[in-house]
């Protein structure tokens, strides 16, 4: 069974630009969740999706958006990237049906 | 105050010796306790997941849960030096919230 796959695994962009992040969850997965992880923060909840509906949202601005698709893969999207946005950017996959189901990580996206 | 305390570590134990990883929470409402494994520069793999209070136990790894003392643990037995890596412990309510509420990590260095 495959796992969480993140693309693209590192990214490079200057400050201003825009990114957008991909995530595919494990098949039968309906819920992602997105984290960022930081060396002096950690890994911070960013939001979740289930079903193409974001059914909870961390405490980032507004820069950090994402989306679900019907096939429930998602994207992250960071417009007006600032120097504190590098990161890596991690997705988790889970069955989502009941709270607290198990969830799985993808290998995630470094961005500098 | 954070609402999940880790001690970052570094750990340094000799290979077989019993390792323990400890994680206080302040949030009574926490239900689903989970406890990841986390290489350089690679996604966390979930190692435990348990709900409530008590004991599970996988392999070399037994996950504790005191709820009365906000208290968890994880336990690896006769340690190896591939166990070298971060350990996180991870949590959330059950409530239909999917936010995991992560600790700051754990650097465990297995020695040979």
């Amino acid at each position: 069974k495959a796992g969480v796959t993140q693309t693209p695994r590192y990214l490079i962009k200057t400050r201003g630009q825009q990114v957008t992040l991909s995530c595919s969850p494990i098949s039968g997965h309906r819920s992602v969740s997105w984290y960022q992880q930081t060396p002096g923060q950690g890994l911070q909840f960013l939001f979740e999706y289930f079903s193409e509906t974001q059914r909870n949202k961390g405490n980032f601005p507004g820069r950090f958006s994402g989306r679900q698709f019907s096939n429930s893969r998602s994207e992250m999207n960071v417009s007006t990237l600032e120097l504190g946005d590098s990161a890596l950017y991690l997705c988790a996959s889970s069955l989502g049906g009941t709270a607290g189901s198990e969830a799985f990580f993808g290998q995630g996206t470094r961005l500098t | 105050q954070k609402e999940v305390e880790q001690d970052p570590g570094p750990l340094s134990v000799p290979e077989g010796a019993i390792v323990s990883l400890n994680c206080t929470y302040s949030n009574s409402a926490f239900q689903y306790f989970m406890w990841y494994r986390q290489y350089s520069r690679k996604g966390p793999e979930l190692l435990m997941y348990t709900y409530s209070s008590g004991n599970k136990e996988d392999g070399r790894f037994t996950a504790q849960v005191d709820k009365s003392s906000k208290y968890i643990s994880l336990f690896i037995r006769d340690s190896q030096p591939s166990d070298s890596a971060t350990y996180l412990c991870a949590m959330s309510v059950a409530s239909g919230t999917y936010k995991y509420i992560f600790g700051t990590g754990t650097r465990l260095k297995v020695l040979a």
